[in-house]
């Protein structure tokens, strides 16, 4: 099983959408979260971190959930721009290590 | 500009043939680590760097090497590449262990092995 799991897609929406992108991770003594975008063939950028009581930045809202050790990311009104690959991230342990999930893939349609 | 720098951006070898790929990064940041990004496996950590002089293993370090010298450093060597180390790489850096440090990825390095 892997570490942190997420649904690859393909997500296609219609521009406006809102979409949710779901992700869970199996060690529970992990501390940190995070949200990374990484556009085709490009390098990962943070996204955003993801708090414990929840938190948003403009259209984009993330959640944790530590009892069921799952985390998620709310996009409202979704811009042709949002198109990309949505990886979930998980840290912990002695040097805070980066567990990334596989990715979940959105394209925006006009 | 604060940045991670890789070189070469695209690299295509030989079964056998040694090569460095070079990381760079200019913003003073203690914790440097490497990473492979393969279709349906995501990123996984090869070597990891607490500071100079100081590194250690990742997920997936067979076939690799690493050193730090300086701190903005982190060279990625393979002694004698074989196919399977084809993919995407990118190194990556931030400032300390701290939970919320934000990790900034150099541009990558796509590696074809003949």
């Amino acid at each position: 099983r892997k570490e942190v799991e997420q649904d690859p897609g393909p997500f296609n929406v219609p521009e406006g959408a809102t979409v949710a992108f779901n992700c869970t991770y199996s060690n529970s003594a992990s501390q940190s979260f995070f949200w990374y975008r990484q556009d085709c063939r490009k390098e990962p950028k943070l996204l955003m971190s993801v708090y414990s009581s929840g938190n948003e930045d403009g259209r984009f809202t993330a959640q944790l959930n530590r009892a069921s050790q799952y985390i998620s990311l709310l996009i409202r009104d979704s811009k042709l721009s949002d198109s990309a690959t949505y990886l979930c991230v998980a840290a912990g342990g002695a040097t805070n290590k980066l567990i990334f999930g596989t990715g979940t893939l959105l394209a925006v349609q006009p | 500009e604060a940045q991670v720098t890789q070189n070469p951006r695209y690299l295509i070898t030989v079964t056998g043939k040694k090569l460095t790929v070079t990381c760079s990064q200019n913003m003073n940041h203690e914790y440097m680590s490497w990473y492979r990004q393969d279709p349906g496996l995501g990123l996984r950590q090869i070597y990891y760097s607490m500071n100079v002089e100081v590194t250690d293993k990742g997920d997936v370090p067979e076939g690799y090497k690493v050193s730090r010298k300086e701190k903005r450093n982190f060279p990625l060597i393979l002694e004698s590449p074989s196919p399977n180390q084809t993919s995407l790489y990118f190194c990556a850096s931030r400032y300390g262990l701290a939970g919320w440090d934000e990790q900034f990825f150099g541009p990558g390095t796509r590696l074809t092995v003949l």
